[in-house]
């Protein structure tokens, strides 16, 4: 079966910090993959998707980026967090196939706090 | 572009009670439609989703039905548990964007109180 990894599960960082939060997918090959955000008391924003290796697709311009080095980890990264950064970010996949019948299979989430 | 649209919450429920939450959308095409459940610090569970106009999706006992006429999805539920309490998301997938990703609504937050 499919499994998703996400990691880390919470994290507080200061302003102008880096950022590097991985997510990897086991059981599938060639998955889509997605990077969400979630604001407090909001919805979901699509940051990034990716379609394959080194294929990303930005939703939003903004201070954050993504990468995908190998085929199920993705990446997203910033050179310098804001405070309007922090929110719960969430990784997803679908598969490829019929992608846009299948429904995406969330990780747990990362909880950011910058202060 | 395509959006959609979520009652606001937070909905307040008896345990046993009917739930309706409200969903409906704008969309180019012919959409898929989704619907998720959030528990507290969690991630997203797809909980039941309708491919085409008159399907009905169900799961758990939560049951929406694709109404194209009137661009609706709402969710329902004939009596709810504690242990339903939690963030439901309406979310559409349009093959005509070409845009391989899903779009999310709000969410509702679901309170079920004993």
């Amino acid at each position: 079966s499919q499994t998703i990894h996400q990691w880390p599960a919470t994290l507080v960082q200061p302003v102008g910090s880096p950022l590097s939060l991985e997510c990897t997918v086991e059981g599938t090959s060639n998955p889509n993959l997605y990077w969400y955000r979630q604001a407090a008391g909001r919805g979901l924003q699509l940051l990034f998707y990716s379609v394959g290796i080194g294929q990303i697709s930005s939703e939003v311009p903004q201070n954050l980026s993504a990468s995908r080095p190998q085929d199920r980890q993705f990446i997203l990264s910033s050179k310098k967090l804001l405070l309007s950064d922090s929110g719960f970010y969430l990784c997803a996949w679908s598969l490829t196939e019929r992608s846009y019948n299948s429904p995406l299979h969330f990780g747990n989430g990362t909880r950011l706090t910058v202060t | 572009g395509n959006s959609v649209t979520q009652m606001e919450g937070p909905v307040t429920l008896s345990e046993e009670a009917f739930l309706t939450i409200n969903c409906t959308y704008t969309a180019t095409g012919y959409p898929s439609l989704f619907w998720y459940v959030q528990y507290p610090g969690e991630g997203l569970q797809l909980l039941l989703k309708a491919t085409k106009a008159d399907d009905k999706g169900s799961n758990k006992g939560f049951e929406a039905t694709y109404r194209k006429e009137t661009t609706s999805f709402h969710l329902e539920k004939g009596s709810v548990q504690v242990s339903d309490s939690a963030v439901y998301f309406c979310a559409l997938s349009d093959q005509r964007t070409g845009r391989r990703a899903l779009t999310f609504g709000s969410g509702t937050r679901l309170q079920v109180q004993p």
